[in-house]
C-alpha cells in the first residue's frame, strides 16, 4: 500500500523565520516519484518540485530547499526566510511506478503554513 | 504557457440533480485525471483516463460518476443523482505521459456545492 503522511497539520511562523514541512511516505515499489504542491488561498494547486526515487540529491530553488532521504522515507521541504506570501497549504504527494500504475498521485493531508508579518 | 482550464469555477446544484464538470486539458497531453478535495481535507484521486477509456478509478468513483472525452479537447466528469457529500472542489489534471518525468498539470478547480 502507498501512503503519505504529513504529521504537521498547521504551522505558524513569523516572517523571516525558516520553516520545515515534514513528509513521510510508504511504498514497496523501488521506483517512485515524490512531489510538493502549494495550494494558496485562491485554491489552485501549484507544482513545486518532483523527485525520483533513484535521485537522492537535495535541491535548492531560491528560498526553497528539499531534503530527500530514502533511509527514513522522508521528503522534507524547507522555506528559508519565510514571507507572508508563503502562507498556503502545502501537499506532499507520491506516485509509484509499476505495471498497474496509471500515474495517480497519492496526497498527504497537507500542512497549513501561516506566516505572520 | 499552456494550461488546463475548468468550467464552471463554481457550480451549485440541488441534491439528486446531475452535474457535468468540464475540463480542457493541455492540447498535446494524453493522460487525464480527476481529483476531489473536500473542504479542508486532502486531495483524493478519482479516475484516470487514457485512450478513451478509464485506466483506473478509486472507490469514490461509484456508478454515479462517469467521464467522457466527447471531442478532441474536452474532458468531462458527470455526477448523477448528486449527494450532499459530493460537495467538494474537483480538479482536472493532464499529463503528456503517465510516468517518469512528466508532471500532472492541474486546472484551477470547480467548486461543487450540493444543497
Amino acid at each position: 500500500a502507498q501512503k503519505v503522511t504529513q504529521a504537521q497539520t498547521e504551522i505558524s511562523v513569523v516572517e523571516k523565520e525558516d520553516v520545515t514541512l515534514d513528509c513521510v511516505y510508504e511504498t514497496r515499489d523501488t521506483t517512485y516519484y515524490l512531489f510538493w504542491y502549494k495550494q494558496p488561498p485562491s485554491g489552485e494547486l501549484v507544482f513545486l518540485i518532483r523527485r525520483n526515487s533513484f535521485d537522492e540529491q537535495n535541491e535548492i530553488s531560491g528560498r526553497y530547499s528539499w531534503n530527500f532521504q530514502k533511509s527514513t522515507s522522508s521528503f522534507n521541504f524547507t522555506i528559508t526566510a519565510s514571507q507572508v506570501v508563503d502562507s498556503a497549504v502545502y501537499f506532499c504527494a507520491l506516485r509509484v511506478h509499476g505495471s498497474s500504475n496509471t500515474g495517480k498521485l497519492i496526497f498527504g493531508q497537507g500542512t497549513t503554513l501561516q506566516v505572520k508579518p | 504557457e499552456p494550461e488546463v482550464t475548468q468550467t464552471p469555477s463554481h457550480q451549485v446544484t440541488q441534491m439528486g440533480q446531475e452535474v457535468i464538470l468540464r475540463c480542457v486539458p493541455i492540447s498535446n497531453h494524453l493522460y487525464f485525471y480527476w481529483y476531489r478535495q473536500i473542504l479542508g481535507q486532502k486531495v483524493e484521486f478519482l479516475v484516470s483516463f487514457y485512450n478513451n477509456e478509464i485506466s483506473e478509478k478509486s472507490e469514490i468513483f461509484d456508478d454515479r460518476f462517469s467521464v467522457e472525452r466527447p471531442d478532441g479537447s474536452n474532458f468531462t466528469l458527470k455526477i448523477r443523482s448528486t449527494k450532499l457529500e459530493d460537495s467538494a472542489m474537483y480538479f482536472c489534471a493532464s499529463s503528456e505521459e503517465f510516468d517518469r518525468y512528466y508532471e500532472q498539470y492541474f486546472g484551477p478547480g470547480t467548486r461543487l456545492t450540493v444543497t
